[in-house]
């Protein structure tokens, strides 16, 4: 059955960098897209980005070009997101979704305080 | 981008009744709209895609229909179960988007 789960909850300081993790298993990762959506507390969705699971490809939100990488590792089928210059309103919880939107992982929690 | 708005934001129903959730895209999406219901504390779980596709498990009680620029979400008799928020998603032009969401509460 497929899976996706994140790493753990996250506590930064304004400036610093986080990167999640989202490990896939039970089907071909090499087929999908991963995106990644975030949720501030209280708030709606909201999608960042997606990479493509074959080649690497991805597709950012301009309003987190610079700040935001997506990669891959093939060889353990996982997907991360690096976030960099973190705000206050990065505090959000950060999912992965695969790229027909039917499996979601579970979310982590990033919260940027000092 | 494409805005999207839902209508109404917030509802209040009873178990059995049939509950309607109009969603609006800014600019023609054709069929490139989803739907998602997100309970407390959990992810959000895909209800349908190409407006109008039920996704694999998902009870025929769902359904969606429009295009271009009007979409429904409709419930055909409430459970329990149902009380979420729902989430529409435009995916014809980058970035994609969500509507706000529209909470299903009990009456």
């Amino acid at each position: 059955q497929v899976q996706m789960v994140q790493s753990g909850g996250e506590l930064k300081r304004p400036g610093a960098s986080v990167k999640v993790s989202c490990k896939t298993s039970g089907y071909t990762f090499s087929s999908f897209y991963i995106n990644w959506v975030r949720q501030a507390p209280g708030q709606g969705l909201e999608w960042m980005g997606w990479i493509s699971g074959y080649n690497g490809n991805t597709n950012y939100a301009e309003k987190f070009q610079g700040r935001v990488t997506l990669t891959t590792d093939t060889s353990t089928s996982t997907a991360y997101m690096e976030l960099r210059s973190l705000r206050s309103d990065d505090t959000a919880v950060y999912y992965c979704a695969r790229g027909d939107w039917n499996f979601w992982a579970q979310g982590t929690l990033v919260t940027v305080s000092t | 981008d494409i805005q999207m708005t839902q209508s109404p934001s917030s509802l209040s129903a009873s178990v059995g009744d049939r509950v309607t959730i109009t969603c609006r895209a800014s600019q023609d999406i054709s069929s490139f709209l989803g739907w998602f219901q997100q309970r407390p504390g959990k992810a959000p779980k895909s209800l349908i895609y190409a407006a109008s596709t039920l996704q694999s498990g998902v009870p025929s009680k769902f359904s969606g229909s429009g295009s271009g620029t009007d979409f429904t979400l409709t419930i055909s008799s409430l459970q329990p179960e149902d009380f979420a928020t729902y989430y529409c998603q435009q995916y014809s032009g980058y970035p994609f988007t969500f509507g706000p969401g529209t909470k299903v509460e009990i009456k």
